[in-house]
């Protein structure tokens, strides 16, 4: 069965730099989430998507930005790289009805994107 | 953490032994949610409980749901070493739009 894609798997910056991370969600989802999870950290929301539209937003800061495109594919986009934003990044994807009275309301996690700000 | 804590923090055990993992939470749920991550892996969805419902089993997992003290409790019965992992709780609010993770249990399950 299809996952949640992510790319790239690994990746290294110098502070100050931009990163882009990329999520494929699994077919027919109609909701992507971020998530940020430093070391020994349990994951922190950052945004999410519904039908290519802004949904919810958490702490994320100022310096990213995110969307969601017409392929349903989403990218986060991170600016002027701290060291502090060394993390596992996770998107997960989640069926219609999320928590409703049919829904599972599970959310399906993409292996992560682990950055590493120099 | 935003939401739930959990306890303990970390867990080590013999394999055949129950691994019995807690969480508290702070707002309204419309369900709570049990996640499990390997070192550096992925989330992986273990279980749903929903706010109206008390206990709920899958397999060796045991899920408990107290409503008026905001608490879970997540059992694991005959461990195996291969249950190794972070176990985290997840609460999804009442809109039903954000899931929200508590502190995760390192449980070590040693053979």
């Amino acid at each position: 069965a299809a996952g949640v894609i992510q790319s790239p798997r690994h990746l290294i910056k110098e502070k100050r730099e931009t990163a882009t991370l990329k999520c494929y969600p699994i077919p027919r989802h109609d909701t992507v989430y971020w998530y940020q999870q430093g070391p020994g950290q349990d994951p922190q929301f950052l945004i999410s998507f519904y039908e290519k539209m802004q949904s919810d937003k958490g702490s994320i800061p100022d310096r990213f930005s995110a969307q969601q495109f017409s392929d349903y594919h989403s990218e986060l986009n991170m600016s002027s790289l701290e060291l502090g934003d060394s993390a596992l990044y996770f998107c997960a994807s989640s069926p219609p009805g999320l928590a409703g009275p049919g829904g599972t309301g599970e959310l399906f996690f993409g292996e992560g994107s682990r950055l590493t700000v120099l | 953490s935003q939401q739930g804590e959990e306890d303990p923090q970390a867990l080590s055990i013999q394999e055949g032994e129950n691994a019995t993992m807690n969480c508290s939470y702070k707002t309204s749920i419309n369900n709570l949610q049990w996640y499990r991550q390997n070192s550096g892996r992925g989330l992986v969805h273990l279980i749903l409980i929903r706010s109206n419902e008390r206990e709920k089993h899958s397999g060796r997992l045991r899920v408990t749901l107290d409503t008026s003290k905001k608490s879970s409790s997540l059992l694991i019965t005959a461990s195996r070493a291969a249950d190794t992992a972070s176990y985290f709780c997840a609460t999804i609010n009442n809109a039903g739009n954000m899931l929200t993770f508590g502190g995760g249990t390192r449980l070590m399950v040693k053979p």
